[in-house]
């Protein structure tokens, strides 16, 4: 069974570019949440996504948006990448359809190392 | 609002001894807590998860937590440190919403276990 997948695992771009992170949720899984963290820090949560639809989101400007394709799989996109956007972008999948407690239980992937210069 | 405060952000133990990594959390309902564990450039891994059916959780790796509410504590413990053991260790605090959950994630605790 395989579990979250992120790719890819390492990224290097320039101010005011784009870029586009890639996560496959947990087999089962039908929600996908998205953190940054940037070196020494917490996670903080970007936003989730369920059912392709952006669900919840944090204090994040709209440069950062996302998508959740039909088989659940999510991509990240930040635009006019600045330097302070360099940090680990983790995803993380869960299952809010799931009949359990365990609907609030987040699987996180091995994350994307994003540096901006 | 939900909120986790980690008192400790190094903690260091020798090889063998206890560890006690504290959490103090707000929350204004019956929350759901988590500890997470991140190695050197890894992702997070699930160490235990408390939902209101114990209050006491045991986890992988021999951790375990106790819930208490009158302290709005989720302190980690483990009788005996191991090397693989050094790690940062996030608490977490989770609030369901008819749209979704979203975690809340303390500032971290680095653990340093010394042979």
């Amino acid at each position: 069974d395989a579990g979250v997948t992120q790719s890819p695992t390492h990224l290097i771009k320039t101010r005011g570019q784009q870029v586009t992170l890639r996560c496959s949720p947990k087999s089962g899984h039908d929600t996908v949440s998205w953190y940054q963290q940037a070196l020494g820090q917490g996670p903080q949560f970007i936003f989730q996504y369920y059912e392709e639809e952006e669900r919840q989101r944090g204090n994040f400007p709209d440069r950062f948006s996302g998508h959740q394709f039909p088989n659940y799989s999510s991509e990240l996109n930040v635009n006019a990448l600045l330097l302070g956007d360099s940090a680990l972008y983790l995803c993380a999948s869960s299952s809010l359809r799931a009949s359990d407690s365990s609907t609030d239980t987040q699987y996180f992937g091995p994350g994307t190392r994003l540096t901006v210069l | 609002a939900q909120s986790v405060t980690q008192l400790d952000s190094h903690v260091s133990v020798s090889e063998g001894t206890p560890v006690l990594l504290r959490c103090n959390y707000s929350s204004s309902y019956s929350p759901s807590l988590f500890w997470y564990v991140q190695h050197p450039n890894k992702g997070l891994q699930l160490l235990l998860k408390y939902t209101s059916a114990a209050t006491l959780v045991k986890g992988i790796n021999g951790f375990e937590a106790e819930f208490k509410k009158s302290e709005t504590s989720f302190h980690l413990t483990k009788p005996s440190a191991h090397m693989s053991d050094a790690a940062e260790y996030f608490c977490v605090v989770s609030e369901s919403t008819d749209t979704g959950n979203q975690f809340y994630f303390g500032t971290g605790t680095s653990l340093t276990v010394i042979p």
